[in-house]
C-alpha cells in the first residue's frame, strides 16, 4: 500500500494565480483532511472530510476550496493564490475520525511569490 | 473547546539521557490524546496514543507518555536518547464532540535536539 500520497511536492506561484493540490489514499479511510504547517504554529486544520461527497470547514479556510468526489481523492484548491498562503500543506485520513490514528502523506510545499 | 500547549519550543539532550517532553491538554469531553513525530522534510508519524485505556501508553522507539486528568498533562518520555530521536514532536488532543468528526489540535510542537 502506498498509503497517503500528495501531487505535486513543490510549486511556487505568483500571487492571484490558482492550483490544486491533490491527495490520495488507498486504505480506505472515511475521514480525510487538509492542514496547512506554518513555523511555530503546529498545524492548523483547513478542510475536512468525513466521507465521500462531504466536505466541512477546519480552522483556516479562507481562501480555499475541497471536493471529494471520489473517496480515495481530497482536492485542495486556490483560486487565487497569495503570500500569506505559503506554507507546507500535508493531507492526512483516518477510518473512523476522533479516536483514530490520522495518517499523513509526505507534504507539499508551496511558495507564492 | 479544546486546546494543547507543549511547554517547552525546544528541548536539548546528550545521548543516552532521558528525554522529557511536556504537554498540557484543556478538554470539556474525556479526550483522545496522541503523540506524533515528524523527521525533517517528512511527513507526521504516531508514536503513541491514549483513548481512555491504561494510563501509561507505550509507543514505538521506546517512548511512552502518561494520561494525568488530575494534572491534565500528557508527556512523553523516553529513557535513554538516541541521535535519530531528533525531530519535531507535535502534542496533539482530538476536537472529541457529539459529531464526531474527528478534528485534531496540535500543540505548537517541541524541537528536541540530541547532543552526541
Amino acid at each position: 500500500n502506498a498509503g497517503v500520497t500528495q501531487t505535486p511536492k513543490f510549486r511556487v506561484l505568483k500571487t492571484g494565480q490558482s492550483m490544486t493540490l491533490l491527495c490520495a489514499q488507498d486504505m480506505n479511510h472515511e475521514y480525510m483532511y487538509w492542514y496547512r504547517q506554518d513555523p511555530g504554529m503546529g498545524l492548523r486544520l483547513i478542510h475536512y472530510s468525513v466521507g465521500e461527497g462531504t466536505t466541512a470547514k477546519g480552522e483556516v479556510p479562507d481562501g480555499y476550496n475541497v471536493s471529494r468526489l471520489k473517496k480515495q481523492n481530497f482536492l485542495l484548491g486556490l483560486e487565487s493564490a497569495a503570500p500569506s498562503q505559503t506554507s507546507v500543506y500535508f493531507c492526512a485520513s483516518s477510518p473512523q475520525g476522533a479516536v483514530d490514528e490520522q495518517f499523513f502523506g509526505p507534504g507539499t510545499r508551496l511558495t507564492v511569490l | 473547546a479544546q486546546s494543547v500547549t507543549q511547554l517547552d519550543s525546544h528541548v536539548s539532550v546528550s545521548e543516552g539521557t532521558p528525554v522529557l517532553l511536556r504537554c498540557n491538554y484543556s478538554s470539556s469531553y474525556s479526550p483522545s490524546l496522541f503523540w506524533y513525530v515528524q523527521h525533517p522534510n517528512k511527513g507526521l508519524q504516531l508514536l503513541l496514543k491514549y483513548t481512555s485505556a491504561a494510563t501509561l501508553v507505550k509507543g514505538i522507539n521506546g517512548f511512552e507518555a502518561e494520561f494525568k486528568k488530575s494534572e491534565t498533562s500528557f508527556h512523553l518520555t523516553k529513557p535513554s536518547a538516541h541521535m535519530s530521536d531528533a525531530a519535531e514532536y507535535f502534542c496533539v488532543v482530538s476536537g472529541l464532540s457529539s459529531s464526531n468528526t474527528g478534528k485534531l489540535i496540535f500543540g505548537q510542537g517541541t524541537t528536541l535536539q540530541v547532543k552526541p
